[in-house]
């Protein structure tokens, strides 16, 4: 079974502060990442993909995730959040045998304080 | 640039009606459709994806009678909830992938929010 897991739900920050996600995978074979972003009452954004080459990707917004297969990982990172950052992350894999529909992680709630 | 349409973005219904919920690509040809469920809790389940030249794919759970799709050409979908009960509300979003291969990137609408009474 392929899986996606995001082990924090909710994770609460102050404006500048850096934030990481956390997003683990379990399949062996070749995987395709993503994380999309999700404000209140919309749909999902698109920040950033992995499938190969350099493992730091760089998304929209400031947003980079890092990609480890020995961690099995695809974290999300941001040095320096804004309270527009407020939102709902998913992190997603599209398994390279099942198809090109993607695998959605339960989401990670980012909550920006002034 | 690439947009995903969907419509109508939100709907109530009555308990045993039926709705039709569309998709359309604008900018790109979308080389596969895939139709999501989002619950209440926020969980994505995958109902359906269609590709170019197969037919479509259901996830366990969900099956054409219930949800039944219509793809005159892959950049138009449209799904229907049949017979929808409350166990259906959720939002209901599309997303189509641009290019051949599992690489393309996927382009998600809005949403249609269903909500049953």
């Amino acid at each position: 079974t392929q899986t996606v897991s995001q082990s924090d739900a909710h994770v609460t920050v102050f404006e500048g502060d850096s934030v990481e996600l956390r997003c683990n995978y379990s399949y062996g074979g070749s995987i395709y990442l993503s994380w999309y972003i999700q404000h209140h009452g919309r749909g999902l954004q698109f920040l950033l993909k992995y499938y190969s080459g350099n493992p730091v990707v760089q998304g929209v917004n400031g947003f980079e995730a890092e990609f480890s297969k020995s961690d099995s990982s695809f974290h999300l990172r941001k040095a320096s959040v804004h309270w527009s950052d407020s939102a709902v992350y998913f992190c997603a894999a599209s398994m390279n045998q099942g198809g090109r529909a993607l695998i959605f992680g339960t989401g990670t709630t980012v909550s920006v304080s002034p | 640039g690439a947009l995903v349409y969907q419509y109508p973005r939100r709907t109530i219904c009555k308990s045993g009606t039926s709705m039709r919920m569309e998709c359309q690509a604008v900018g790109f040809q979308a080389t596969s459709v895939a139709w999501y469920r989002q619950s209440p809790q926020k969980t994505f389940e995958l109902i359906a994806l269609s590709t170019v030249n197969s037919a479509i794919k259901y996830e366990q759970n969900f099956t054409q009678e219930k949800f039944p799709i219509s793809h005159p050409n892959l950049s138009f979908s449209s799904m229907t909830v049949l017979n929808a009960y409350l166990e259906d509300r959720g939002l209901y979003l599309c997303g189509a992938r641009d290019e051949t291969g599992v690489t393309g990137q996927l382009y998600f609408g809005e949403g249609s929010k269903l909500t049953v009474l």
